[in-house]
């Protein structure tokens, strides 16, 4: 079974940094693209940032390239987004998000249950 | 780069059919088939429903169909039921090969 597992998430103040992760398992994490993708409170779908295979690729929305840095760790079946210079727009439920097609096709097949993160002073 | 243009919310009686429309530009939807579309309910992480454009993901009903003509892609649900209230989301590669997602629509079963 496909298992995504959001963590890292939590209070920060404006200026601050965070670092989420997601563990997958029940597939092959190194064949496929993977994603970040937010929820603000209330609001809709914004994707943020995905990665390649093996890493040798990276894209970002404009609002947080030079902020946010998304990586992975294939022996670790891991997926991280380091967050810095962190504004109260950031405040979002933060979800990792597998690309199925095995390529880079931008349909999100599994998701995880998100990590909330909430900026604020 | 502004959402993908999704109206706000639609709604339909059990067993009607209403479809969801997902406006682009010649920089996404226009020119790639990889338009998706999620089902969200409430406190519940987005679900696939539809890929490239028209393709049901596994044990999604046959009475969700997705198309496309031009900057607009769209989604359909017949016989509409209970439990398809939800929010509608959709979502396209763009030519900056990054992704966006429309604003989204909340769908009422009346």
């Amino acid at each position: 079974e496909v298992q995504l597992v959001e963590s890292g998430g939590g209070l920060v103040q404006p200026g601050g940094s965070l670092r989420l992760s997601c563990a997958a398992s029940g597939f092959t994490f190194s064949s496929y693209w993977m994603n970040w993708v937010r929820q603000a409170p209330g609001k809709g779908l914004e994707w943020v940032a995905n990665i390649k295979q093996d890493g040798s690729e990276k894209y970002y929305v404009d609002s947080v390239k030079g902020r946010f840095t998304i990586s992975r760790d294939n022996a670790r079946n891991s997926l991280y987004l380091q967050m810095n210079s962190l504004r109260a727009e950031d405040t979002a439920l933060y979800y990792c998000a597998r690309d199925g097609s095995g390529y880079y096709e931008a349909m999100f097949d599994y998701w995880g249950q998100g990590s909330l993160v909430t900026v604020s002073s | 780069q502004s959402a993908l243009t999704q109206p706000a919310s639609v709604s339909g009686s059990p067993g009607q059919s209403i479809t969801i429309s997902c406006t682009g530009t010649s920089s996404d939807v226009g020119i790639y088939n990889s338009v998706s579309w999620y089902q969200q309910h409430p406190g519940k992480a987005p679900k696939l429903m539809i890929s490239d454009v028209s393709y049901r993901s596994s044990g999604v009903s046959n009475r969700f169909s997705g198309s496309k003509s031009g900057n607009t892609a769209s989604l359909t649900i017949s016989g509409l039921q209970a439990e398809d209230e939800a929010d509608y989301y959709c979502s396209s590669y763009t030519s900056r090969s990054t992704v966006i997602f429309g604003g989204g629509t909340k769908l009422t079963v009346l």
